[in-house]
């Protein structure tokens, strides 16, 4: 059975920095690419990042691009976002789900506020 | 970047309806979209994907076309069970892109 479980969120003031991370289980990691969503309070999905299945390939919507990086460690079989210079913007529920969104994390929450 | 237009953003529809959700890309996207189900407090759920593929376990109610840049979700014969929100997502190429989301409610 294919899980994503993410973890790494919390409360953090604004210019801080985070790191999300997401452990894989039920398939080989390199099977699939990877994305981070998010869905701030009340609004819609918003993909924000994307790891091909061979990990050399890192993507980002222009919303986070710059601040976030998204990597991996096939030895863990975890996906990682490291998120810097964080906003209120930022605020969200950020879940990890396989590229073509079959399966998802349960998410965790990042709240950005002083 | 290839930006996705949902339409309509919210509708209201009765059990037993027939209803369409549009999702149009701003340039083709090669049948590469997915369509998902999000009920509140609840992770998304795939319905569609490949445009017309049914996601196993998904009820044949749910049906999907087009190709190109202009995409369609279709519920046959709405159940109590259907009401929540729906996106649209491309993954012809990265970045990837959700629609704005269709908020289906009860009439």
């Amino acid at each position: 059975e294919v899980q994503l479980l993410e973890s790494g969120g919390g409360l953090i003031q604004p210019g801080g920095s985070l790191r999300l991370s997401c452990i894989a289980s039920g398939f080989t990691f390199t099977d699939y690419a990877l994305s981070w969503v998010r869905q701030a309070p009340g609004k819609g999905l918003e993909w924000i990042s994307g790891l091909s299945a061979d990990g050399r390939g890192a993507y980002y919507a222009d919303a986070v691009k710059g601040r976030f990086t998204i990597s991996g460690d096939k030895s863990k079989n975890t996906l990682f976002l490291q998120m810097n210079s964080l906003r209120v913007g930022d605020t969200a529920v950020y879940y990890c789900a396989t590229a073509m969104g079959a399966y998802w994390g349960q998410g965790t929450p990042v709240t950005v506020s002083s | 970047d290839i930006q996705m237009t949902q339409s309509p953003s919210a509708m209201s529809a009765s059990v037993g309806d027939r209803v369409s959700i549009t999702c149009r890309a701003s340039q083709g996207i090669n049948n590469y979209l997915a369509w998902f189900q999000q009920k509140p407090g609840k992770v998304p759920k795939r319905l569609m994907y490949g445009a017309s593929s049914l996601q196993s376990g998904v009820p044949s109610r749910f049906s999907g076309s087009g190709s190109g840049t202009e995409f369609t979700l279709t519920i046959s014969s709405l159940q109590p069970e259907d009401f929540a929100t729906y996106y649209c997502l491309q993954y012809n190429g990265y970045p990837y892109s959700f629609g704005q989301g269709t908020k289906l409610e009860i009439k």
